[in-house]
């Protein structure tokens, strides 16, 4: 089947790290992402990550994936009030990676 | 700017009614999807097409359908309107529709009254 699970909510504090936990079902996943959605704003992209790797760096974030547990994760360092957000974990599944299926997102809320 | 549009924003109708919710994607992309976005169900795929042809179908109900024209717009009709068809409707496009990045219009809102 295809179903990509995380957690609602998640605080942290200005500065401190955060880290959004995925789970997905499809093991053939051949990409996974994850998305950012601001407030009445629709998502946009903030990383990918192939299927044949197990961790991607860009800049602040970082994506971790293990496909033996289908665990996708994705670290905020220096977490900025920008950051708040609702962040959509994704899976691309179906014939030619067609469909992808969203998480119903982690909203980031950041304490001073 | 994403360069996907979608019209219209916000819609306000009755129960029973139906709707057109229209979008065009990015100059260049081929690929069209179609998402809800509800409070208690998440943000749900409800169709794929590809250049005119539906290529992929997901949580869709058979009260809505869609379609891409030529110049490669889609609309999304919604008919005998409920309650709890009430969301925010993404459209978002990509050039070919096999994994690339996805671009998200900013949604149109829907009041079912």
């Amino acid at each position: 089947g295809e179903d990509v699970e995380q957690s609602l909510f998640l605080s942290v504090r200005e500065g401190d790290s955060s880290v959004i936990n995925c789970t997905y079902t499809d093991s053939s996943s051949t990409y996974l992402y994850w998305y950012k959605q601001e407030p009445g704003a629709g998502l946009q992209l903030l990383t990918y990550i192939f299927s044949n790797m197990d961790m991607k760096q860009d800049q602040r974030l970082t994506v971790l994936l293990n496909k033996k547990d289908k665990h996708l994760s994705l670290r905020i360092a220096d977490t900025q009030t920008g950051d708040s957000a609702i962040y959509f974990c994704a899976q691309a599944t179906g014939s030619s990676a067609s469909k992808i299926i969203f998480g119903s997102g982690t909203r980031l809320s950041i304490r001073p | 700017d994403s360069g996907v549009t979608q019209t219209p924003k916000h819609l306000i109708t009755a129960t029973g009614q139906r709707v057109t919710l229209r979008c065009s994607p990015r100059s260049g992309d081929l690929s069209v999807y179609w998402y809800q976005q509800s409070l208690d169900q998440g943000l749900q795929f409800l169709i794929q097409y590809y250049n005119g042809e539906e290529r992929a179908k997901g949580n869709i109900l058979e009260r809505f359908s869609a379609q891409q024209f030529p110049d490669l717009h889609s609309e999304l009709n919604l008919s005998s309107l409920e309650l709890g068809d009430s969301a925010l409707y993404f459209c978002a496009s990509s050039p070919q529709g096999n994994g690339e990045k996805l671009f998200f219009g900013s949604g149109t809102q829907l009041s079912v009254l």
